[in-house]
């Protein structure tokens, strides 16, 4: 398995409070993906990066913000968290970002918002 | 926008059945196609993968996939499903974009 690891693997907090969740690689992979996956729609991007300080956004990045720092750390963070945010996340990494590169996962953040 | 659509929410079979789960996918262009699987509490898995050249691609697990560009389809087979086959599945593509998008899953179910 690709090292990917993510923190924490799962968090209860409450409605407005803001939260972090860490995706760290040890690939040394340029690209790095952030997905939600829920129950009838699969998993979908929020955010993704293609190298330090750049990122760009998914199909359903309202609420959130992304920063990556260093090439082994990506973070997702939900300003104020909302009941709807309740997900489990995926970190995903790619080595080329192209369409003939596979993403590999880590193993999840469940988070549940109250 | 590109889509993909997996008709088959949740199926359910008896050990030994063959499986076949359908893939529909929007782009008319050049396509690369994933099958990923999860396991019950686990990450996504790669299953198979489809760029070029033979329509037909075998992957893990005695898994296999069939690209029919004129159906924009990419269907999972397994001849003979187990128990421990009992996971979601989900079929990928890459837009124009370069983002992989996923189909909304299926689950399957095997009965032992």
């Amino acid at each position: 398995d690709a090292g990917i690891t993510q923190s924490p693997r799962h968090k209860v907090t409450e409605t407005g409070t803001p939260v972090t969740l860490r995706c760290h690689q040890t690939e040394n992979h340029r690209y790095m993906y952030w997905y939600r996956q829920d129950p009838g729609h699969g998993l979908r991007l929020i955010h993704y990066s293609y190298g330090v300080k750049d990122t760009d956004k998914g199909e359903v990045s309202d609420g959130y913000s992304v920063s990556r720092s260093k090439t082994e750390d990506f973070l997702l963070t939900l300003e104020s968290a909302t009941s709807s945010q309740t997900s489990v996340y995926f970190c995903a990494i790619s080595e080329r970002g192209k369409d003939n590169s596979p993403l590999h996962f880590g193993n999840g953040t469940r988070l549940t918002v109250t | 926008a590109q889509s993909v659509s997996q008709h088959n929410h949740h199926v359910i079979l008896s050990e030994a059945a063959s499986l076949e789960l359908g893939c529909n996918y929007s782009y008319g262009g050049t396509v690369n196609l994933f099958w990923y699987v999860q396991y019950p509490g686990q990450h996504l898995q790669l299953l198979l993968k489809y760029f070029s050249g033979d329509p037909l691609v075998k992957g893990i697990k005695g898994f296999e996939a069939e690209f029919i560009k004129s159906k924009f389809s990419f269907n999972l087979r397994k001849p003979s499903v187990q128990w421990s086959d009992t996971a979601e599945y989900f079929c990928a593509v890459y837009n124009q974009g370069g983002k992989l998008i996923f189909g909304q899953g299926t689950e399957l179910s095997v009965k032992p």
